[in-house]
């Protein structure tokens, strides 16, 4: 079955850099993504990547994708306050339903 | 276009009551998603639409739940005889044919006294 594990919290310090990490069990997942969700609000598609890609860069953002161990993960470079959230990984199996399965969000928290 | 909206964004209701969410996605979108989120979970697929045609449905969706799209452009969620473990977060989410991105609306809040 599908299973996308996700730490729950994480706590950094203005400027310093955060990795949130995941793990996925669907090994025909194609699309892998990252959304952020800020308090009371819907979900903000921040990045994806393609299966057959091991990294993505986009500005501050950098995805890194193990396929062999399964194990995504996004570093924030240069952490801001504005980046507290919660962030969920989730992939999407193949098929043309595009149906994300998502994990259960890590907390990150940026402190001053 | 300003992205997806939802209405209304709280509602609170008395259990036994039905309830009614509507959705307006992106205007070019053909696909619409309907979540639900409870606290300290992801969301957790309901029900999904190709045009007006509902393609798919979760196990989640009791026979209390009905969605429908009926002109392929908003849809509505209703909850008959609402229960307190109804009470979450219902997101709505559309993206275009093949897309492979889900653009998301800010969620109506369920509350089941």
């Amino acid at each position: 079955g599908e299973d996308v594990e996700q730490s729950l919290f994480l706590s950094v310090r203005e400027g310093d850099s955060s990795v949130i990490n995941c793990t996925y069990t669907d090994s025909s997942s194609t699309y892998l993504y990252w959304y952020k969700q800020e308090p009371g609000a819907g979900l903000q598609l921040l990045t994806y990547i393609f299966s057959n890609m091991d990294m993505k860069q986009d500005q501050r953002l950098t995805v890194l994708l193990n396929k062999k161990d399964k194990h995504l993960s996004l570093r924030i470079a240069d952490t801001q306050t504005g980046d507290s959230a919660i962030y969920f990984c989730a992939e999407n199996p193949s098929g043309g339903s595009y149906i994300p399965t998502f994990g259960r969000g890590t907390s990150l928290i940026v402190h001053p | 276009d300003t992205g997806v909206s939802q209405n209304p964004r709280h509602k609170i209701t008395k259990r036994g009551q039905n309830v009614t969410f509507r959705c307006d996605p992106i205007s070019e979108h053909n696909r619409l998603y309907w979540y639900r989120q409870t606290l300290g979970q992801g969301p957790e697929f309901l029900t999904y639409f190709q045009n007006e045609a509902q393609l798919e449905k979760s196990r989640l969706l009791s026979d209390r739940f009905s969605a429908e799209r009926p002109k392929g452009s908003f849809s509505t969620l209703e909850i008959q005889r609402t229960e307190q473990g109804d009470s979450a977060m219902y997101l709505c989410a559309s993206s275009p044919d093949r897309g492979y991105e889900q653009f998301f609306g800010p969620g109506t809040r369920l509350t089941v006294l």
